[in-house]
């Protein structure tokens, strides 16, 4: 079926970096784009960034521009988070979204979500 | 950046009645091409969120015809004809007109 597995949370001082990966099954991943969208504890939901089918568009939250790079290999099904000069306040459980079609669209909506991974941000 | 504001914050429900949870955007989200491009999602106790409406009014699918989404401009509502138990959670729209995408801060559902 449908199935996103995100990995590589963790615990991390400021300053660190971290990358998350999310693993795709179920559907032909290089057809869709693909976003990050963060929670951190007690808190709403905050988008983080999303990438085009094939690559060529990738934006960003102005909280995490300049410092998180999103990527993907499509022939390894993978969508990654590079997380550099992280903060505190990047404590939070990360997910992975499919965009819910395959029309080359970022914006449309999210309709499969990962389970998620914690980042926690702690000197 | 565009501004998602919700309302009410927290919404007590009936089993059985109707229900409806009003999101406004600092902006229009009333594109060229007709869309609206407001979602909304519904995030369960320990659980990711899931896709109830997206384009403000397509309903995503599995989800039950007791929810529908209506509105445009910036001014949206999701609506609950009649209220199960299985619907408390926290309901987020979330705006994709502008690419620095941005969530409403949640309304908690509960019976």
């Amino acid at each position: 079926q449908v199935q996103l597995v995100e990995s590589g949370g963790g615990v991390v001082q400021p300053g660190g970096s971290l990358r998350l990966s999310c693993a795709a099954a179920g559907f032909v991943f290089r057809n869709y784009g693909m976003h990050w969208v963060r929670q951190a504890p007690g808190k709403g939901l905050e988008w983080v960034a999303v990438m085009s089918y094939d690559g060529t568009n990738k934006y960003y939250a102005d909280s995490v521009k300049g410092r998180f790079t999103i990527s993907r290999d499509n022939s390894r099904n993978t969508l990654d988070l590079q997380m550099d000069s992280l903060r505190v306040e990047d404590t939070a459980v990360y997910y992975c979204a499919k965009e819910i079609t395959n029309y080359g669209t970022v914006n449309y909506g999210m309709d499969v979500w990962g389970q998620g991974t914690t980042v926690t941000v702690s000197s | 950046e565009i501004v998602m504001t919700q309302s009410p914050l927290y919404l007590p429900v009936t089993p059985g009645e109707p229900a409806s949870i009003s999101c406004r955007s600092s902006q229009s989200l009333l594109h060229s091409n007709g869309y609206n491009y407001v979602d909304w999602y519904l995030q369960k106790a320990g659980q990711s969120p899931q896709l109830l409406i997206y384009l403000g009014s397509n309903r995503a699918s599995g989800v039950p015809d007791r929810y529908s989404g209506s509105g445009s401009g910036t001014d949206f509502t999701l609506h609950i004809s009649r209220v199960e138990a299985d619907d408390v959670g926290v309901y987020y729209c979330m705006q994709t007109r502008q690419t620095r995408f941005t969530f409403g801060p949640g309304t908690k559902v509960d019976i």
